[in-house]
C-alpha cells in the first residue's frame, strides 16, 4: 500500500457526459500528480500541482482539468467525455516539487460507452 | 526532449535465477532521476527504485539494482533470484522536469 488513495476505483460512463477522479496523496507530500495509461498511449504524464499550485502541465486535453484543494487532495474532472478516454487514471504523489520519487495509487478505471 | 526506451517487450526467465531488464534514456539535461516500477495484472504502479543522475554508486534495493552507465545512458534493472510473484510489467522513467516513462518490459517468471 503506497498511502496514496484513489476514488472511485471503477467508473463505467457515457460518451458526453463528465466524471470526477478524486485522489488523496500521502500524508507529508504536497505534491499530486496525474498520469493517463492506454493501451496506444502507454503512460502519459498529465499535470502536477504543488502545494495547491499547478506546476507541470503534460499532455492534458483541454476538456480536462485539475485541481489541488488547501487539504492537498486533488480531483480530475473530464469532460464531454470519448470513448478515447477510458484508461486507467493514475494519481501519484511526492515530497517535494520534482526529482523525487512519486508513489502511485491504485488507479481509477475508466470506461466510456 | 526526454526519451525512454525499453527494447525488450516481454522477456522469460526461470524462477531463482537472475534477469536484467533494459533501459536506455535520452535527455540533454544534467541533473535527472531514473525509476522502474512494477505493474502487476492488478494494475496498481509499484515503485522499485531510484538512481539520481550524481549518484556514483549503483542503487540497490534488496533483490532490486540499478546498472547506472551514465556515460552510456543505460539504467537497466537486474532482479536476482527471481520469484514467481515477480511477473508483471516493469516500467523504466525518466524525470527531470516531469516522469517520462518507457513502454514496458512483460516479464514472465517460469517455475
Amino acid at each position: 500500500d503506497s498511502g496514496v488513495t484513489q476514488t472511485p476505483k471503477h467508473l463505467i460512463t457515457a460518451t458526453g457526459q463528465r466524471v470526477t477522479l478524486r485522489c488523496s496523496p500521502r500524508s507529508g507530500d504536497l505534491s499530486v500528480y496525474w498520469y493517463q495509461q492506454s493501451l496506444d498511449q502507454g503512460l502519459q504524464f498529465l499535470i502536477q500541482y504543488y502545494n495547491g499550485e499547478e506546476r507541470a502541465k503534460g499532455n492534458i486535453l483541454e476538456r480536462f482539468s485539475a485541481q489541488q484543494f488547501p487539504d492537498l487532495h486533488s480531483e480530475l474532472n473530464l469532460s464531454s467525455l470519448e470513448l478515447g478516454d477510458s484508461a486507467l487514471y493514475f494519481c501519484a504523489s511526492s515530497v517535494g516539487q520534482g526529482l523525487d520519487t512519486q508513489y502511485f495509487g491504485p488507479g481509477t478505471r475508466l470506461t466510456v460507452l | 526532449a526526454q526519451k525512454i526506451t525499453q527494447t525488450q517487450p516481454g522477456m522469460f526467465v526461470q524462477e531463482k535465477e537472475a534477469v536484467t531488464l533494459d533501459c536506455t534514456y535520452d535527455t540533454s539535461d544534467q541533473s535527472y532521476g531514473l525509476f522502474w516500477y512494477k505493474q502487476p495484472s492488478s494494475g496498481e504502479m509499484i515503485f522499485l527504485i531510484y538512481q539520481g543522475s550524481y549518484d556514483e554508486q549503483n542503487a540497490t534495493e534488496g533483490r532490486y539494482s540499478l546498472n547506472f552507465q551514465k556515460a552510456r545512458k543505460s539504467a537497466n534493472l537486474v532482479i536476482s533470484a527471481s520469484q514467481l510473484g515477480d511477473s508483471a510489467m516493469y516500467f523504466c522513467a525518466m524525470e527531470s522536469y516531469q516522469l517520462t516513462f518507457g513502454k514496458g518490459t512483460k516479464l514472465s517468471v517460469i517455475p
